[in-house]
């Protein structure tokens, strides 16, 4: 069965501070992997979209790290802003399942002044 | 703004009433999705539209009824809710495969059943 493990699932850090968020997955045969930002009672955002040749991509002081051998994959976020408050979400691909996602639990980050 | 837009943004309704939530895709996408997400649980995926025709329901309690008109369009009739119910409903579209890219959610409708 198909499933995306996020850790931890929550962390409050300072404003200014960097942190790491992880997510371990077991889907097969994977496609890509991606990482969305939900603003509380807004719908996710994608951040970055990583396929199998792809080990890191950044969108701003977001960057994703991707590991195909070991399943994980990180989200380090930098600089931390208080709008960064929100959850994140790592949401892998099955290319046997069409456009069928698998959602992680998210990590809900938040950031103190 | 996404791409997707949601309408409306809040909705309350009691156990008797039936409502509609709506949903619009600006992006040329050939497929919809009705996704369900309660306090601190994962999304939840509750109907699939590939060119306008229902090609998953995963188990869905018959209370909430799809209804795809063209495939820019997306509703979700709902009658005779039970207070658990009451969750953020997200909309999304994509373009059939494309293993998710492009997949894009809209801003959801929280609805409360009292």
């Amino acid at each position: 069965k198909n499933q995306v493990e996020q850790s931890p699932q929550s962390l409050i850090i300072l404003e200014g501070k960097n942190c790491t968020l992880q997510c371990n997955y077991t889907v097969s045969p994977f496609s890509n992997l991606r990482w969305y930002k939900q603003d509380t009672g807004r719908g996710p955002v994608s951040l970055t979209i990583m396929t199998f040749s792809e080990n890191t991509k950044s969108n701003g002081r977001y960057t994703a790290t991707l590991d195909a051998d070991t399943k994980q994959s990180s989200l380090h976020i930098t600089a931390s802003q208080l709008s960064d408050s929100a959850s994140y979400i790592c949401v892998v691909s099955d290319s046997n399942a069409g456009n069928m996602l698998t959602f992680g639990g998210g990590t809900r980050l938040m950031v103190k002044p | 703004e996404t791409g997707v837009t949601q309408t409306p943004r809040h909705l309350v309704m009691g156990m008797t009433n039936k409502k509609s939530l709506k949903c619009e895709q600006h992006l040329g996408h050939n497929a919809m999705y009705w996704y369900k997400q309660s306090a601190k649980k994962p999304l939840e995926l509750m109907f699939v539209y590939n060119f306008k025709e229902q090609t998953e329901n995963n188990s869905v309690p018959s209370r909430f009824s799809p209804e795809c008109p063209n495939s820019s369009h997306l509703f979700l009739h709902l009658h005779t809710l039970q207070p658990e119910d009451s969750a953020l409903y997200l909309c999304a579209s994509s373009q059939e495969n494309q293993g998710g890219y492009g997949y894009t959610f809209g801003s959801g409708t929280r609805l409360t059943v009292v």
